[in-house]
């Protein structure tokens, strides 16, 4: 069964940083681009970046330019994305996606819910 | 950046009803857009592909049209489990822009 399994909730201070992990199974991870997009409470879906776990290249959105890194370890078939500089508007829950079989985000994780607060 | 927009921004309806959401593109993206459905607490699930394609497992009640700048989502005949928030997505190139969602409650 194709899955991405987030890591758990994170409580965080102004000006840490969080770094989520997406463990990939039921494919091969190099295969796919994985897709991070971020959720605030009660608002809408918001596409943070990607990384090509092939040779580890990425696409970041210009609002999290400077501020997200997204990677890829092989070895455990492991997305990660790490968001710096938190402030309370990066409250949010974050997922992993990838385009799958179709052409666009069939297979989602879970979901992962920062908290940013002092 | 393309921008997506949707309409209504919420609607109202009842079980059995038709319902239709609206989504422009401030380009054309051809047919490089997407549908999902996205339940309270729960990752968004995909709908439609290639502005018409249902995904496998999706019931045929859903169906997609359109192309360029403008798509609607149509279902034929709202069940109770269809009551949930509707984005629109366009992947015809980076960044990957949602639209802003699109809320379907009973009336």
């Amino acid at each position: 069964e194709v899955q991405l399994v987030q890591s758990g909730a994170e409580v965080k201070k102004p000006g840490a940083t969080v770094k989520i992990s997406c463990k990939v199974s039921g494919y091969t991870f190099t295969d796919y681009y994985m897709h991070w997009v971020q959720q605030a409470p009660g608002k809408g879906l918001e596409w943070m970046g990607l990384v090509d776990p092939e040779d580890g290249e990425t696409i970041y959105a210009e609002k999290f330019q400077g501020r997200v890194t997204i990677t890829a370890d092989t070895s455990t078939d492991t997305a990660y994305m790490e968001l710096s500089s938190l402030r309370s508007e990066d409250t949010a829950v974050y997922y992993c996606a990838t385009v799958f079989e179709s052409g666009a985000f069939d297979i989602w994780g879970q979901g992962t819910m920062v908290t940013v607060s002092s | 950046d393309i921008q997506l927009t949707q309409s209504p921004s919420f609607l109202s309806a009842s079980v059995g009803d038709r319902v239709t959401i609206t989504c422009r593109a401030s380009q054309g993206i051809s047919s490089y857009l997407a549908w999902y459905q996205q339940k309270p607490g729960k990752a968004p699930k995909l709908l439609i592909y290639a502005a018409s394609t249902l995904q496998s497992g999706v019931p045929s009640r859903f169906s997609g049209s359109g192309s360029g700048t403008e798509f609607t989502l149509t279902i034929s005949s709202l069940q109770p489990e269809d009551f949930a928030t509707y984005y629109c997505q366009q992947l015809n190139s980076y960044p990957r822009g949602f639209g802003p969602g699109t809320k379907v409650d009973i009336k």
